[in-house]
């Protein structure tokens, strides 16, 4: 099974700052990589998709890069709207989950 | 527009069973591979199973493998998760996942239902 693990597990930022989350692989997974959001109460929506192609509606503050194990996800200027979890997904086989990334006010 | 609405959760005691639906609308049900992904209170997103556009073909998360099924109909444009043997650790949201295929070969999840919770407890 291919393992994903994220890094940080949290962070504290302010509104404006530039934000990077880290996902490694335990094997390669080329670009099967996808970013999600998450806010308390909701399911998940969908940000990256194919390690860099930014989902329809997303702004443009996210991006993200990488392939093969590594992997980050970029918030160029946070905004408030954006303290939230975050998790990356592989989709190279089956499915897998890092653990997520707490994004919080600092 | 694209609509999953999960039912069928609820409060159940260990070793017993329970069905969760998926009602889906707003796209073409039989043409999209589905997904049921939960999440622990508290805790991060499992990947729970998968299942093809054509219900050929099912693949599981080795915590549920054996115990739970996943099924659907397109007739009804319905998903359906079938569990087994409960355990507490299995106590979660449940989300049904619309599977987006693109180029090919890139797939990710681009529409969630809303949950259901399962509580498995005594």
């Amino acid at each position: 099974d291919i393992q994903m693990t994220q890094s940080p597990s949290s962070l504290s930022a302010s509104v404006g700052d530039r934000v990077n989350i880290t996902c490694r692989a335990s094997q390669s997974i080329s670009s099967y990589l996808n970013w999600y959001q998450q806010k308390p109460g909701k399911a998940p929506k969908v940000l990256i998709y194919g390690a860099s192609s930014l989902e329809s509606g997303v702004p443009s503050r996210f991006s993200g890069s990488g392939s093969g194990t590594d992997f980050t996800l970029t918030i160029s200027s946070l905004q408030p709207e954006d303290f939230a979890t975050y998790y990356c997904q592989q989709s190279y086989s089956f499915r897998t989950f890092g653990q997520g990334t707490k994004v919080e006010f600092k | 527009q694209v609509q999953l609405v999960e039912s069928g959760g609820g409060v159940v005691q260990p070793g017993r069973s329970l069905r969760l639906s998926c009602a889906a609308s707003g796209f073409t049900f039989s043409s999209c591979a589905m997904h049921w992904v939960r999440q622990a209170p508290g805790k991060g997103l499992e990947w729970v199973a998968i299942i093809s556009y054509d219900g050929n073909n099912k693949y599981y998360a080795d915590s549920v493998k054996g115990r739970f099924t996943i099924s659907r109909d397109n007739s009804k444009n319905t998903l359906y998760l079938h569990m087994n043997s409960l355990r507490g650790e299995d106590t979660a949201v449940y989300y049904c996942a619309k599977e987006e295929l693109i180029s090919g070969t890139t797939v990710y999840f681009d529409y969630w239902g809303q949950g259901t919770l399962v509580t498995v407890s005594s």
